[in-house]
């Protein structure tokens, strides 16, 4: 079956290191891979988006990877800061899908 | 520009009633998508909508259906509500549909308890 599977539910780091969060795919194959932010009580805010012929992607202190061998994609905050916490999610579409499929996303606590 | 805009931001009923939540997408944007969102999980696809047509389905019970409007706005109605259906209901639109640089714009969503 089809799945998305995001790294940890909650990941915990200090101010000014660099955030690794993991998105895993199995049974898909994405024409592009999307990352978007979502605060509490809020919608998902669109950051990223990195097509299956591209292995890098960056904006300001933001970094996504995407390696389709191993259907993986990695999204970096470099330098972060406590106004990057919050719950972080990925979603693909595949090449004939309408819709984005989401993954369960994973909670970023950047403590000062 | 708006952004998208849903109604009403919270709402409460009790099972078995009916419920009808709004959208309104960016000026230009012509299609929506409907989108459950129970809480620690992710978006889950419920509907799309382009031109007023249905372009996309979820995994969800026929006590689900939506429309959308010829100013491009939308209703998702669901009927016979169990207590499972509490959860943030989240819009978003986008140009067009299918297309290989498509991205997203939610609304803040519909916070839904039945009760």
């Amino acid at each position: 079956s089809q799945k998305i599977e995001q790294n940890s539910e909650a990941l915990n780091i200090q101010e000014g290191k660099t955030a690794t969060l993991t998105c895993n795919y199995t049974n898909y194959s994405p024409a592009y891979l999307q990352w978007y932010r979502q605060d509490p009580g809020r919608g998902p805010v669109f950051l990223l988006l990195i097509r299956e012929n591209e292995k890098e992607k960056r904006k300001e202190r933001l970094k996504v990877t995407f390696d389709t061998t191993l259907k993986q994609s990695l999204f970096h905050i470099t330098a972060s800061q406590p106004a990057d916490s919050a719950t972080y999610l990925c979603a693909l579409a595949p090449g004939s899908a309408r819709q984005l499929t989401f993954g369960s996303g994973t909670q970023l606590t950047v403590l000062p | 520009d708006a952004g998208v805009t849903q109604s009403p931001t919270h709402l409460i009923k009790t099972r078995g009633q009916h419920v009808t939540l709004r959208c309104s997408p960016i000026s230009g944007h012509k299609s929506v998508s409907w989108y459950q969102q129970v809480l620690g999980q992710g978006p889950q696809f419920i509907f799309q909508y382009y031109e007023k047509e249905e372009r996309g389905r979820g995994n969800f019970p026929d006590r689900f259906s939506a429309r959308q409007f010829p100013n491009y706005s939308s209703e998702l109605n669901v009927n016979a509500l169990l207590l499972g259906d509490s959860a943030l209901y989240l819009c978003a639109s986008s140009i067009q549909p299918g297309q290989t640089n498509e991205k997203l714009f939610f609304g803040s969503g519909t916070q839904l308890s039945v009760l």
